[in-house]
């Protein structure tokens, strides 16, 4: 009963391919994320939607595109990976309504570039 | 846009003392402080959060204090326990969540 879940968790790929990784919440959130976390552990925010619409997109190259399908699932497709992409990504989930309601996080996909 | 900036980086306690992780952010109209934990290979875990309208916090062992004047929150542990160890995350949100950098607490038996 993982409340946010991702898949795949490991993703190890060549540069220049074409990967993409999903998050699905069971918690009846309206809200989810996709954060990036870097080799030196700063989590930094790259998307956030709401209700299927697109509310935050922090300056992210637009190979990188999320789809959100419904309220529960929210992937993240990214085109001609770099180097630059190897990360570990989070996905996570809020509720709507009163203001600033906890973020729950999935246990992230961890993605290699060779 | 909002900064936040986490000290100390690494912290290394015996079990049973208590630990502090403090935070300053910059932009004033952050009203909503979460404080996570992450473990190794896992997510960041939510362990206690604190609103602009309050100025201190606690459960059992973890408590968190706001001093909105001087734009800085604390993390206070005690009685600290080796499974306490884990990068710990300050945050601040004003539309969105500024991350700190991280706190890698080691808790010694």
């Amino acid at each position: 009963d993982t409340a946010v879940s991702q898949t795949p968790k490991y993703l190890v790929t060549q540069m220049g391919n074409d990967k993409s990784i999903k998050c699905e919440q069971n918690l009846g959130h309206d809200t989810m994320y996709w954060y990036k976390q870097d080799s030196k552990k700063f989590l930094k925010i790259m998307f956030s939607y709401n209700n299927k619409e697109l509310i935050i997109n922090e300056t992210v190259p637009n190979r990188f595109s999320p789809k959100s399908p419904d309220k529960a699932h929210l992937n993240l497709h990214i085109n001609s990976l770099e180097l630059g992409d190897s990360a570990v990504y989070f996905c996570a989930s809020s509720s709507e309504g009163h203001p600033n309601q906890p973020q729950h996080f999935g246990d992230g996909t961890r993605l290699s570039i060779l | 846009g909002e900064n936040v900036e986490q000290h100390p980086s690494t912290l290394s306690v015996q079990e049973g003392d208590s630990a502090v992780i403090k935070c300053t952010y910059s932009d004033s109209a952050s009203n909503y402080f979460p404080w996570y934990k992450q473990e190794l290979g896992k997510g960041p875990q939510l362990i206690i959060d604190i609103r602009s309208n309050v100025g201190e916090k606690k459960d059992q062992r973890i408590a968190v204090t706001l001093n909105k004047t001087a734009k800085h929150f604390s993390l206070h542990i005690t009685e600290t326990q080796p499974e306490d160890s884990a990068v710990y995350f300050c945050a601040a949100f004003y539309g969105k969540l500024t991350f700190g950098q991280g706190t890698i607490l080691t808790v010694h038996p």
